[in-house]
Formats: C-alpha cells, structure tokens, sequence
C-alpha cells in the first residue's frame, strides 16, 4: 500500500530564514514524489517533481527538495522565507509501476512572519 | 493553455436540491480526477477517469453522488439530493499518463455549500 505522512501541521519561520516542510513516504516499489502548493482560496498548484536522477530536485519559487531513499523522505526546502510563501503545503506519491492516482498526504501550513 | 476549468466557483443550494459541477480538462491530458476538501477532512480522492472511463469510484461517499466523463473534453459531478454535509470545495485536475510522473493539474475550485 502506498502512503504519505506530513508529521507537522503547521510550521512557522520567520522571514529570511531558511525552511523546511517534512514528508515521508511508503510505497512497494520506486516512487514519484510531488510537492504542491495550496494559497487560500485557490486550487492546488505543482511546485516540483522527483522522477529520477538528481535527488536534489529544484522547483518554483525559489524551492527544493531532496529525495532520500534510505530514509523514504522528501522534504521540501527554501534557503530564505518570504511572507508571501505562506500557504498550505501538500507532499504526493505514486508507486513507479502503478498508475493513474496519487496519494497525497493531509498538507503542512506554513506561516511566514515577518 | 487555459488549464483546466471548472464551473460554477461558487454554488449555494438548499437541502434536496440537484447539485452540477462541470469540469473541462486540460487538453489531451487522459486522466482526470475529482477531489473534495474540507477543513475536517482534508483533501480526499472521489473518483478517477482514464480515457473517459471510471476506474476507481471507491472515495464517492454515497450513492447520491455521481459522476459521468462523456467525452474527453468534459466531466461532471453530481448530487441528487444534496446534504449540508456536502458543503466543501471541490477539485477536478487532468493529468498525462507517461513515463515523466503523471503531474496532476488543478481547477480553480467549485465551493459548495449546501443550507
């Protein structure tokens, strides 16, 4: 069974300073990995993607992520917070050899003070 | 690209009353996908199409929804009878099969809210 765990409800930093938005992963074989973000009232935008290659995949706005196997995890990271990188953040799975559905995980706040 | 397109944004309806969300996919994207969010439950799968065919249905909560992909261009969601318990946002996205991820593409959004 594939699934997604985002450990944090919500996160707070302070402008300027770095961040990080933890997620895991299980799936039965390779993954694909997505980050997406959600601003309020708007639809889910995509922010990056781990196909294969690279584990440091980086994505709009300024963000990265790294894949670690070893500890099936996929953090999201931005070396500086902007206010306006305050938004609801949700990680996504899908299992290489499957196809159609991902499995996302229950979304990470992040609120950004100045 | 348009993206994809959902309508209406907003729906405000009374208990018992047929509710219609409309989805336009992105272009040649073969999936499309239905999600409602809500604040207690978060963002749950309702169901999934590939080349217009339902494939999985099991995230549709009862059999008052329903939901029909009658052509590639074009997906609706339906309610018959709606519940206030049916009041959330719900999501449509399109995504292209393939060997780079299946990235899925959001709509805006339709807010329903049910009186």
């Amino acid at each position: 069974a594939q699934s997604v765990a985002q450990p944090e409800d919500q996160v707070n930093v302070a402008e300027g300073n770095p961040l990080t938005v933890k997620c895991t992963y299980s799936v039965s074989g390779n993954p694909y990995l997505f980050w997406y973000v959600q601003y309020p009232n708007r639809g889910l935008q995509f922010l990056l993607k781990y196909i294969t290659g690279d584990n440091l995949v980086k994505g709009s706005y300024g963000f990265e992520a790294e894949f670690n196997k070893s500890q099936t995890s996929f953090h999201l990271k931005k070396p500086s917070a902007l206010v306006s990188d305050s938004a609801l953040y949700f990680c996504a799975v899908r299992d290489r050899g499957s196809q159609g559905n991902l499995i996302f995980g229950k979304g990470t706040k992040l609120s950004v003070k100045p | 690209d348009a993206g994809v397109i959902q309508s209406p944004r907003h729906e405000v309806t009374e208990m018992g009353q047929e509710v219609t969300l409309r989805c336009k996919p992105i272009s040649g994207h073969d999936y499309l996908f239905w999600y409602r969010q809500t604040m207690m439950r978060g963002l749950e799968l309702l169901i999934y199409f590939n080349n217009n065919v339902p494939i999985d249905d099991s995230g549709m909560p009862e059999d008052r929804f329903s939901a029909k992909m009658p052509n590639a261009s074009f997906s609706t969601l339906k309610i018959q009878p709606s519940e206030p318990r049916d009041s959330a946002v719900y999501f449509c996205a399109s995504s292209l099969a393939g060997a780079k991820g299946d990235t899925q593409y959001f709509g805006p959004g339709t807010r329903l809210t049910v009186l």
